[in-house]
């Protein structure tokens, strides 16, 4: 089973600022496999970006993603008010899938 | 518009059986597996199992395997988790989600909460 390692847990940043989530994995992941989703207070998680970097259709182009191997990274530009979730990653190439732990970005 | 509507709010017993459903509507049901995710409370996302709804092959996580059913009615275009003997460790909210191309989720069902209380 692949671990995913989210850091940091929590993130307070300020509307305006830029933020850079991490997500370290255990053992190789393909860039292909790997997706960011944002999950806000009461609701289900919302697919960002998938195969490490193409985002998904409606997505503003202030969420970015990059990376490689272990190590991968959701970057948000000038944080925008709605943009204060909990974020996840994802792989999807092995079976059993996994999640990382969270990161939660707070004003 | 592709969606997947889940069953409402349960409030079960221990030891109780239950069943939790996702119909999937916009698109081919039998044209893209089904995952389903659990997230206890304040806690993160956890991958439970997947469905072919074509022809209801499986493949669960170990941690859940043996624990829960999924099984789909392709007819209806739903899909179903179940609980033969529910635990109070079961108190959570289930999602649904549509895998694309064997790959990512998208979208996910809105979620159903399973609360297990004597």
């Amino acid at each position: 089973e692949i671990l995913l390692t989210q850091s940091p847990g929590t993130l307070s940043l300020s509307p305006g600022e830029g933020a850079s989530l991490s997500c370290r994995a255990s053992q190789s992941v393909a860039t292909r496999n790997l997706a960011w989703y944002q999950q806000k207070n009461g609701q289900a998680p919302r697919l960002l970006i998938f195969g490490t970097s193409s985002r998904a259709t409606g997505i503003p182009d202030r969420f970015s993603g990059s990376g490689s191997g272990t190590d991968f990274t959701l970057t948000i530009g000038r944080l925008e008010p709605e943009d204060f979730a909990v974020y996840y990653c994802q792989q999807y190439g092995n079976s059993p899938y996994t999640f990382g732990q969270g990161t939660k970005l707070e004003i | 518009e592709v969606q997947l509507v889940q069953s409402g709010a349960e409030v079960k017993k221990p030891g109780e059986s239950l069943r939790i459903s996702c119909k999937g509507a916009g698109y081919k049901f039998t044209n893209y597996w089904i995952s389903w995710v659990r997230q206890m409370p304040g806690k993160g996302l956890e991958w439970m199992g997947r469905i072919d709804p074509s022809n209801s092959n499986t493949d669960f996580s170990p941690s859940f395997q043996g624990h829960v059913t999924l099984s789909a009615d392709k007819s209806i275009s739903t899909a179903y988790l179940q609980w033969s003997s529910l635990k109070a460790s079961d108190t959570a909210t289930y999602y649904c989600a549509r895998q694309v191309s064997l790959n990512w989720f998208d979208p996910w069902g809105q979620g159903t909460l399973v609360t297990v209380s004597s």
